[in-house]
């Protein structure tokens, strides 16, 4: 079945350090992802997002890089802050055209002052 | 505030009483989704509008759940004869779509506690 995974559920960095998070999809035919960040009691709120036929997509502080013929995605953030830790979620949207999403388990990241 | 919102934020209540969520998308958005999540895990799809017509629903979607969307504004979603297994995050996310690929703005959810 279709299924979205992370490949670690927690990351720990230090303020400062770049973070990278990693997330493997399985449905070839997705052709739309998103991060997303989840902080306690919140919804899932927005970072980035990258369609299939780019690579590499950039935004504030956040990159997002796609390899479609391992079929993985991993985020990037630059210069972590304590504000960025959270639940991270990638999410695609399988083969389906209706706009809905499949997200995986997340993965918390934990930057330490 | 413009952006997607739920109420009520936390509903507790005993099995087998029914409950209904409410859904406020962006007032543009012409598709609302509806998620159940879990702790630890990432959400899961229940069902989605397009305007006011419910398009997919997901098999997790059993009989004793209903959502509505009356004239493609706002939407409902009704649990009838609650059991604890219904407990969880209930989010509600809206979408404006005029291409294919869109990113879906979720609301803060609704924690369901059925005790």
């Amino acid at each position: 079945g279709e299924s979205v995974g992370l490949h670690l559920p927690t990351l720990s960095v230090q303020e400062g350090d770049n973070s990278i998070i990693n997330c493997a999809y399985s449905n070839s035919a997705s052709d739309y992802f998103i991060w997303y960040k989840q902080e306690s009691g919140k919804g899932p709120q927005f970072i980035i997002d990258i369609r299939s036929n780019m690579d590499k997509r950039q935004g504030q502080r956040v990159t997002v890089l796609l390899n479609k013929t391992v079929k993985h995605l991993s985020l990037q953030i630059a210069a972590t802050q304590p504000g960025d830790s959270a639940v991270y979620f990638c999410a695609e949207t399988g083969s389906s055209n209706t706009g809905k999403l499949i997200f995986g388990q997340g993965t918390t990241l934990q930057v330490k002052p | 505030d413009t952006g997607v919102s739920q109420n009520p934020r936390h509903k507790i209540t005993k099995r087998g009483q029914n409950v209904t969520f409410r859904c406020d998308p962006i007032s543009e958005h012409n598709r609302l989704y509806w998620y159940r999540q879990t702790l630890g895990q990432g959400p899961e799809f229940l069902t989605y509008f397009q305007n006011e017509a419910q398009l997919e629903k997901s098999r997790l979607l059993s009989d004793r759940f209903s959502a509505e969307r009356p004239k493609g504004s706002f939407s409902t979603l009704e649990i009838q004869r609650t059991e604890q297994g219904d407990s969880a995050m209930y989010l509600c996310a809206s979408s404006l779509v005029d291409s294919y690929n869109s990113p879906l703005h979720f609301g803060n959810g609704t924690r369901l506690t059925v005790t």
